[in-house]
């Protein structure tokens, strides 16, 4: 099974308008991370946000907050007040097992932001 | 803002070349990874190092990878023999404490990446 599941390979957004990208994860350890990494058309990854396994409250970095399911096993980026920079590749990745230090990433949802 | 640089940006190969792929991490970082991504698939992990060795690696860092941080301030990634398949981005990345580190995780800082083509 996969541990990161991105099922929107593409998704487009009116500027101005907020966007969820989803992300499930699959992982039998209690304790992990949740990361978002953007990579623009540049090539380098651009880390957004960060969601530990045992923070109740969801995760928010500016325009960009982590929708936290955990029941659900749901780590969903919502990007709020989309702009024209925003259009790139959305990664979702999980760090799993105490004192691994690994990511294992999603295959991206390419966001394009329409004006 | 400090940045972890990475050359070759794109490395042309035949089939059976070794290859090095050079990173200069943020200067007060401590711990280092090489990922790679295959055209249009995901990014996969390779290898972690951490202290003049490595900590952890995947299954695809076989014993045609090797890493070396040869002077204090390059990370170097090598492939011995390279095959078509290790076609990809390759992407180093660096951060200050591990991955379980406070606040961000841990975060990772990422290079532009080298894209090597093999022939």
């Amino acid at each position: 099974a996969q541990k990161i599941t991105q099922t929107q390979p593409g998704m487009f957004v009116q500027e101005k308008e907020a966007v969820t990208l989803d992300c499930t994860y699959d992982t039998s350890d209690q304790s992990y991370g949740l990361f978002w990494y953007k990579q623009p058309s540049s090539g380098e990854m651009i880390f957004l946000i960060y969601q530990g396994s045992y923070d109740e409250q969801n995760a928010t970095e500016g325009r960009y907050s982590l929708n936290f399911q955990k029941a659900r096993k749901s780590a969903n980026l919502v990007i709020s007040a989309s702009q024209l920079g925003d259009s790139a590749m959305y990664f979702c990745a999980m760090r799993e097992g105490e004192g691994a230090n690994n990511l294992f990433f999603g295959t991206g949802t390419r966001l394009t932001v329409i004006p | 803002e400090p940045e972890v640089t990475q050359t070759p940006s794109h490395q042309v190969t035949q089939m059976g070349q070794e290859v090095i792929l050079r990173c200069v991490p943020i200067s007060n970082h401590l711990y280092f990874y090489w990922y790679r991504q295959i055209l249009g698939q995901k990014v996969e992990f390779l290898v972690s190092f951490y202290n003049n060795e490595i900590s952890e690696k995947s299954e695809i860092f076989d014993d045609q990878f090797s890493v070396e941080r040869p002077d204090g301030s390059n990370f170097t990634l090598k492939i011995r023999s390279t095959k078509l398949e290790d076609s990809a981005m390759y992407f180093c990345a660096s951060s200050e404490q591990d991955l379980w580190g406070q606040g961000a995780g841990g975060e990772l800082f990422f290079g532009e990446g080298s894209r090597l083509t093999v022939l």
